[in-house]
């Protein structure tokens, strides 16, 4: 079955562009995370969703990063007037939302943005 | 304070040998779970095996088991018969919380492994 796509796969911006990543999770999957991975460490959370609200976006970096889910399937995050330190891998999981304490993240193959 | 460490940057093992992948945790958290994900050089992140707090028994999936120390706090990585498609980098990582689906998982900053022929 299809997993988490990601697109594009490479993306490289001028320091001062606007860019969008989206991200396209299992069918059927409630929760979608998006997360931050720089060269050479592990990710970091940026944002949660449960269907289409944003319950948690304490992991935004700044105001320049904001992203959204207005149908509870894809995700877009988008970073405005980006800069040289938002070059990284950005990766999207999905997840069932049942409540166990198991809850296997399945994520996507990332984003690598490079900003010059 | 880190909340996940993973002290070796990395690791080098023969094909067919055991090699063992350190992590240990913090949290004040009586309810976590544990996982370890693998990310080749193609960049996905691979799901290998969970562990919850509350577990008895350490978990095993194939080749892979959890050495699970909770008095330690630590939750070590065990590969058994290394293979050359082992090698990439490894990621120790905790959920806190009582399974509440919405909490993110908290990386390490990962460990190396290469395994040559």
């Amino acid at each position: 079955g299809a997993g988490v796509s990601q697109s594009p796969r490479y993306k490289v911006a001028k320091r001062g562009q606007d860019v969008a990543l989206r991200c396209d999770p299992i069918s059927g999957h409630v929760s979608l995370f998006w997360y931050q991975q720089a060269l050479g460490q592990g990710p970091e959370f940026l944002t949660y969703f449960q269907n289409e609200a944003q319950l948690d976006k304490s992991g935004l970096p700044s105001d320049r990063f904001f992203a959204e889910r207005p149908e509870g399937s894809v995700s877009t995050l988008k970073i405005q007037r980006t800069q040289q330190e938002d070059s990284a891998v950005y990766l999207c999981a999905s997840s069932l939302s049942q409540g166990s304490s198991y809850n296997e993240q399945f994520f996507g193959p990332g984003t690598r943005l490079t900003v010059l | 304070a880190q909340k996940i460490t993973q002290t070796q940057p990395g690791m080098f093992v023969q094909e067919k040998e055991a090699v063992t992948l350190d992590c240990t945790y913090d949290t004040s958290d009586p309810s976590y779970g544990l996982f370890w994900y693998k990310q080749p050089s193609s960049g996905e992140m691979i799901f290998l095996i969970y562990q919850g707090s509350y577990d008895q028994q350490n978990a095993t999936e194939g080749r892979y088991s959890l050495n699970f120390q909770k008095a330690r706090k630590s939750a070590n990585l065990v590969i058994s018969a290394s293979q050359l498609g082992d090698s990439a980098m490894y990621f120790c990582a905790m959920r806190e919380g009582g399974g509440q689906a919405g909490t993110a998982l908290i990386f390490g900053k990962g460990t190396t492994l290469s395994v040559s022929s």
